[in-house]
């Protein structure tokens, strides 16, 4: 079992430009997340997907989109990139209700 | 809706000594509990959770944490720190039933010196 993967680990954009990070998970887990990781401030929920075919906004979902693909996948996408979301992304899944499983994450910087 | 809050930013200990990284969290009734470490440039990995029973709960790498109700704390420690337990330590805090949102708090940083 691979887990849950990422594609791709560090990505640099400029201004404006647009992307889609891609999540999957091969543990047939009903929930997928998409956190942002910014030093002193944790873990943000972005969106998260409680079944395939489903997504809601999480704690700071403004200049994202997400798609829950198939019950595998759920990608994330930026349309038009900012400085403000240079961070590090995270995509997780799990059983709902239960421990979360996390990738290695993406190292995003906006210039 | 849940909370979680990790008073210690970072903490330093001496390879040997005792660990107990702090947690608190807010919520009406008994949450699920979580802790994860991150080490560098790493996702994060669950060491233990807390669901129910015992509120005692053993994990990997010789960590442990205990649910205390009455405080509302969740701490985690370990008796004998090593150097590879240098990381980023989450407590996450979850609420049963529902749509099920883990809340995470800010992280301790532990630092180990020699």
């Amino acid at each position: 079992n691979a887990g849950v993967t990422q594609t791709p680990k560090f990505q640099v954009l400029k201004t404006g430009q647009s992307m889609t990070l891609q999540c999957a998970q091969d543990m047939n887990h009903n929930s997928m997340y998409w956190y942002r990781q910014d030093p002193g401030m944790g873990l943000r929920l972005i969106y998260y997907s409680a079944s395939e075919g489903t997504t809601d906004k999480g704690e700071v979902p403004n200049g994202y989109n997400v798609s829950r693909l198939n019950k595998r996948e759920f990608s994330l996408r930026l349309e038009s990139a900012a400085p403000s979301q240079t961070s590090v992304y995270f995509c997780a899944s799990g059983p709902t209700g239960d421990e979360q499983f996390f990738g290695p994450g993406t190292r995003l910087t906006v210039l | 809706a849940q909370s979680v809050t990790q008073p210690d930013i970072h903490i330093t200990v001496s390879e040997g000594a005792s660990l107990e990284l702090r947690c608190n969290y807010s919520y009406g009734a008994t949450p699920y509990l979580f802790w994860y470490v991150q080490s560098p440039g790493q996702g994060l990995q669950l060491l233990l959770k807390y669901f129910s029973g015992d509120t005692l709960v053993q994990g990997i790498k010789g960590f442990e944490a205990e649910f205390k109700r009455s405080q509302s704390s969740f701490n985690l420690r370990k008796p004998s720190v090593h150097w590879s337990d240098a990381a980023e330590y989450f407590c996450a805090v979850g609420a049963p039933g529902g749509s099920y949102i883990p809340t995470f708090g800010r992280g301790t940083s532990l630092i180990v010196h020699p």
